[in-house]
Formats: structure tokens, sequence, C-alpha cells
């Protein structure tokens, strides 16, 4: 089966600097791959994602890039805020099923 | 529009005893999953329904797990007798159509003393 692993486990950085996770996975047959955003007391939210058919996406502050050939993605936050320090998951879905396999999570904290 | 709701949001139970944890998904959402979260580690997948069926339970851990959706609206997931290593974040999650985005829920926290 799939197997996602993610890093670095804890990340701090000083606001305004930027923030890179990365996260390797080991199904070719994955083609979906969101990242989750969890703050305390709630549940993951979806931030952004990207399909298997583009290399890049971008929303405002945040950035996802996807290198099929070497099975792995990163999420690239750049000026970051304190509002962004929260647990960030990355994950993958294999077009053959459902379910999506989660990388174990980045506490992300930025200082102010 | 009302998210996807969990209850409860913590229970602490001892070794031996059954919890049920509850799981409402976004009005409309044929598709619902359960995972879990031990500390520290990923979020496993335990199962997913469509509509009342079970369409793929590949994740669930033993026979002490059980879980239901009848009339495919909310869902129970049944954990009897439970035991230590059951504690962890459990998270419900649906999503509109196969291959949509899927919404979480806040989860709820078991621990098991």
């Amino acid at each position: 089966g799939e197997n996602v692993e993610q890093h670095p486990s804890t990340l701090s950085v000083q606001e305004g600097d930027s923030a890179v996770i990365k996260c390797t996975y080991s199904d070719s047959a994955s083609n979906y791959f969101p990242w989750y955003k969890q703050e305390l007391g709630k549940g993951p939210q979806l931030i952004i994602d990207i399909r298997s058919n583009v290399g890049e996406k971008k929303d405002q502050r945040i950035a996802v890039t996807l290198n099929k050939t070497a099975k792995h993605f990163s999420l690239h936050i750049t000026e970051t805020q304190p509002e962004d320090s929260a647990v960030y998951f990355c994950a993958a879905r294999p077009n053959t099923g459902n379910q999506f396999y989660f990388g174990t999570g980045t506490s992300l904290t930025v200082i102010p | 529009e009302a998210g996807v709701t969990q209850f409860p949001s913590h229970s602490v139970i001892e070794k031996g005893q059954t919890v049920t944890l509850r799981c409402d998904p976004i009005s409309g959402h044929d598709n619902l999953y359960w995972y879990r979260r031990v500390m520290g580690k990923e979020i496993k997948f335990l199962l997913h329904f469509v509509k009342e069926s079970k369409q793929d339970e590949s994740g669930m851990p033993n026979n002490r797990f059980l879980a239901e959706r009848t009339g495919g609206t909310y869902s129970t997931l049944k954990v009897q007798p439970a035991e230590l290593e059951d504690s962890g974040v459990y998270f419900c999650a649906s999503s509109q159509v196969w291959g949509a985005e899927a919404f979480f829920g806040q989860g709820t926290r078991l621990t098991v003393v």
C-alpha cells in the first residue's frame, strides 16, 4: 500500500519568513495530494491540493509543488504570520481507492 | 451550512468498557469516512461508507470495532471492549461524491485508562 513520509516533524520560523514542509510517497498510482491544516481543538481543514497532472499550484501565500518522477511534494508558505501556527498534514490518494494516506504531521510555530 | 460534527469531543473510559462515537456528516454527503490518529503518528484510515454500505473497511484494526450508518445519515463507531492501545483521536470526514474534497470533523479524543 501507499506510504507517505513527512518532514520535518517540528518547524519554527520567524514571522515574515518562509516555511517549507516536504512529503514523499511510494505508490505511483497516487494522483491527488491535499494538504490539511489542523489548529488546536479543530479538525484538519483542507488548505490546498494538487493533482498529478499539475506541477505547481499557488493560492496567495501558499503554494504546493509536485514532482511525480521523484514522488515528492512540498508545501511552501511565504510571509508567515502567527496565525499560520498549526499542525500541517500532507496526504496522498491512489486512483485505485478513495482513502487518504497521511503523513505524520508537521507542527509549525511562527514566532512573532 | 453545518460542517461535520462529532460527539463527544472527549471520552475517558476504563479498559474493558464500551464507547460509542458519533459522526454527523454534512447534509447530502453520501461518502463518510472514519480515521484515527494515535499520538504523534499519522492519521490512519479506518473505513469508508457510501450511504449505508461499507465500501472499504480494510483499516479497521480488529473485531472490537464496529461501525454503522443506518439510513445513510449519521454514523457510529463502537469500541467494545476498549483496550489501552485504542486511545487516540478519531476523526470523521465526509464528501459529496467519490473523489471530491473531504471535510473533517473536529475529532473525538478517546483515552482508555
